[in-house]
């Protein structure tokens, strides 16, 4: 069973240019969910998709991240226009249902530079 | 509100000896407790998980955890360390009745020296 798997694994941008990552969960996993860690810090929520539906967006930073689940199969991730702080790792993870929510599976990560 | 505290950025450890990576948590309800590891340019993978049942849960490539209501703690720890372990070790909580939303504790950088 593949895994979950995110694109690009490192991207590099400037400051106000657009970047989408893309995040594939695990076949059949209903929940989506999109996370970042800025360098030394936790781990930090950004959103929770169930299906193709926003469950969970209070972690979302500002309206230059846009999220998207057409479909209810993969995601993406925008970040329009891009800004310094905006560096990190974004992960996503997938999971079976909701009351399994505490059980994901993370993706590899997307390692974003904002020069 | 849930909340996990990693107190070390780092642990040294030299191979062989037994490790530690320290944990703890504050949450409203029961506590699901998690430890997560990333290798060098790999992403995070499942180490273990407390949800109920006994204190000491054992994990993967020889890992264990110790939950301490009382303490409100569950370290990670290993007998004997590898080289191999060398990796960033993350905690995670959240709780029964709450979104099931981990939260996740800064990280922990373990080094194991040969």
């Amino acid at each position: 069973e593949a895994g979950v798997t995110q694109f690009p694994s490192h991207s590099v941008i400037e400051k106000g240019q657009t970047v989408t990552l893309r995040c594939d969960p695990i076949s059949g996993h209903d929940n989506l969910y999109w996370y970042r860690r800025v360098m030394g810090k936790e781990i930090k929520f950004l959103l929770h998709f169930v299906k193709e539906s926003k469950q969970d967006e209070s972690g979302m930073p500002n309206n230059r991240f846009l999220a998207e689940r057409t479909g209810g199969t993969y995601s993406t991730l925008k970040v329009q226009p891009a800004e310094l702080e905006d560096s990190g790792v974004y992960f996503c993870a997938s999971s079976l249902g909701v009351d399994r929510a505490y059980e994901q599976y993370f993706g590899p990560g997307t390692r974003l530079t904002v020069t | 509100a849930q909340s996990v505290a990693q107190p070390e950025d780092q642990v040294n450890v030299a191979e062989g000896n037994p490790l530690t990576v320290k944990c703890t948590y504050s949450v409203s309800g029961n506590p699901y407790l998690f430890w997560y590891v990333q290798y060098p340019n790999r992403g995070l993978q499942f180490l273990l998980k407390y949800i109920t049942g006994d204190n000491l849960v054992k994990g993967s490539y020889g890992f264990e955890a110790e939950f301490n209501k009382s303490q409100t703690s569950f370290h990670l720890k290993k007998p004997s360390a590898l080289v191999s372990d060398s990796a960033l070790y993350f905690c995670a909580v959240t709780w029964a009745g709450g979104s099931y939303i981990p939260t996740f504790g800064r990280g922990t950088s373990l080094i194991v020296h040969p």
